[in-house]
């Protein structure tokens, strides 16, 4: 049972354009939301992260917005960039599950000049 | 700034044979992570290690162990490697200080023949 759903697999947009990528949960245990981003060739890195008592987080072009009551989050890129074209993980963990995180499939961004 | 590393980029193996995989951390994290990449599934947890000497399996550890003897290396071990194990490798650690951040090493393309 995938314990975090992912969506779309992949997404191709337009230099300028605002992809979202959106992930849903089960377990309402789940207290910590990061999105990696994997560039071709190396591991994934932390992007963002949010806990569900706020419900929307930025950093630079980045947001994360969470709704707790549908259990989902989501991505927004703002002003895609080239160099933003790579892999992106929704994840998510628990208090005291050793730091463990649940990944979801992933999606792969294409941003065209 | 974390680094992990991981001991092959590449490997070629054959059917049967015993492969290890290592990892090395530099930055005193407590917990240890191995993952396997594949195309539309996603990251998937083997095993993970929260104390020297200490695992717990994550939801795919059949055909697999690990060792940590030191609190720096975490080493996956594939006792008989079958092509069904044809995968990428991702090591990760995280500080076990409640950051949940995971910092990740570059991978090993690992090829059983």
């Amino acid at each position: 049972q995938q314990q975090v759903k992912q969506s779309p697999q992949s997404l191709i947009v337009q230099k300028g354009g605002i992809p979202i990528i959106n992930c849903a949960y089960e377990n309402t245990a789940f207290d910590y939301f990061p999105w990696y981003q994997q560039f071709p060739g190396k591991g994934p890195a932390l992007l963002i992260a949010i806990r569900p008592d706020v419900s929307e987080k930025k950093e630079g072009r980045f947001t994360i917005s969470f709704n707790k009551s549908a259990k989902q989050f989501s991505l927004h890129i703002m002003d895609s960039q080239p160099g933003d074209s790579a892999t992106y993980f929704c994840a998510a963990s628990m208090q005291g599950g050793s730091e463990k995180l649940v990944f979801g499939k992933g999606m792969k961004l294409t941003v065209n000049p | 700034d974390v680094k992990v590393t991981q001991s092959s980029r590449y490997l070629v193996k054959r059917t049967g044979e015993k492969v290890f995989l290592e990892c090395v951390q530099d930055m005193d994290h407590e917990n240890m992570f191995w993952y396997r990449q594949d195309p539309g599934l996603g990251l998937r947890l083997i095993y993970f290690s929260y104390d020297v000497k200490m695992k717990e399996k994550g939801d795919i550890p059949e055909g697999y162990s690990v060792s940590r003897e030191k609190k720096e290396r975490f080493s996956l071990i594939l006792e008989s490697a079958s092509t069904n194990q044809t995968s990428m490798y991702l090591c990760a650690s995280s500080s076990g200080t409640a950051t949940y951040e995971q910092y990740f090493g570059p991978g090993t393309r690992l090829t059983v023949t």
